[in-house]
């Protein structure tokens, strides 16, 4: 079951620029987290933002969180060549015990120098 | 270094046979699990595990088996019954507790023909 949805499927945009993406879930979480993927690679954790926090940031990176309307936006500031890649949400369930995140489709994301 | 090792990169396979990738881990993480990737898609949960002999199915379990003999160790077996193996496959691992990110393997990409 997909419970994250990501907005747009694909962006591309000039370096210098802010890219933003957006996710959607479905059902109450506990927490929400964004992944960077590079073509052929594994995932790599980005940010980490709980349920009752609302905006989160790292370096470059401003993660908001909406409960009520159970979305998530990902903002990258004064993009480089180097952030390309495919970015996904992951959602945590607010139930007890170690259930595994649930990824979305991701954004591509392609920053032209 | 401490990570997750996935092994082999790259995996051709004749139908009809079965298949296992390995998947280790030095980060003394007792979580571990299974994704699959397929183009355009995000990642689905085959398996997972939270503990030494003990794993659970996800989503599309179907046609795939895991073993955990070993907390660095969870490898994964791609059987004949799997009707569309063909896809890259992701390995995970993490602390257990909720909120726990994920750390990811660099996948091992299994062609079937």
């Amino acid at each position: 079951s997909q419970q994250g949805e990501e907005d747009p499927q694909a962006l591309s945009i000039q370096e210098g620029e802010n890219a933003t993406m957006n996710c959607s879930y479905k059902t109450s979480i506990n927490n929400l987290q964004w992944y960077r993927q590079n073509s052929g690679r594994g995932l790599v954790h980005l940010i980490l933002i709980r349920s009752n926090e609302r905006e989160k940031h790292s370096g470059r990176l401003r993660v908001t969180l909406d409960t009520s309307k159970k979305s998530s936006s990902l903002l990258i500031t004064a993009s480089r060549a180097a952030d390309t890649a495919s970015y996904f949400c992951a959602t945590g369930a607010l139930v007890s015990g170690n259930t595994p995140l649930v990824f979305g489709k991701g954004t591509r994301l392609s920053v032209i120098a | 270094d401490g990570g997750i090792t996935q092994s082999p990169k790259y995996l051709f396979r004749k139908e009809g046979q079965n298949v296992t990738l390995s998947c280790e881990q030095n980060l003394n993480h007792d979580a571990m699990y299974w994704y699959r990737q397929d183009p355009g898609q995000g990642l689905r949960l085959i398996y997972y595990s939270q503990i030494v002999n003990d794993f659970q199915k996800g989503d599309i379990a179907e046609g795939y088996s895991v073993s955990r003999e070993k907390k660095e160790s969870f490898p994964l077996t791609v059987t004949s019954a799997q009707k569309n193996p063909t896809a890259f496959y992701l390995c995970a691992s993490s602390m257990t507790g909720v909120a726990s990110p994920l750390h990811f393997g660099n996948g091992t990409r299994l062609t079937v023909t």
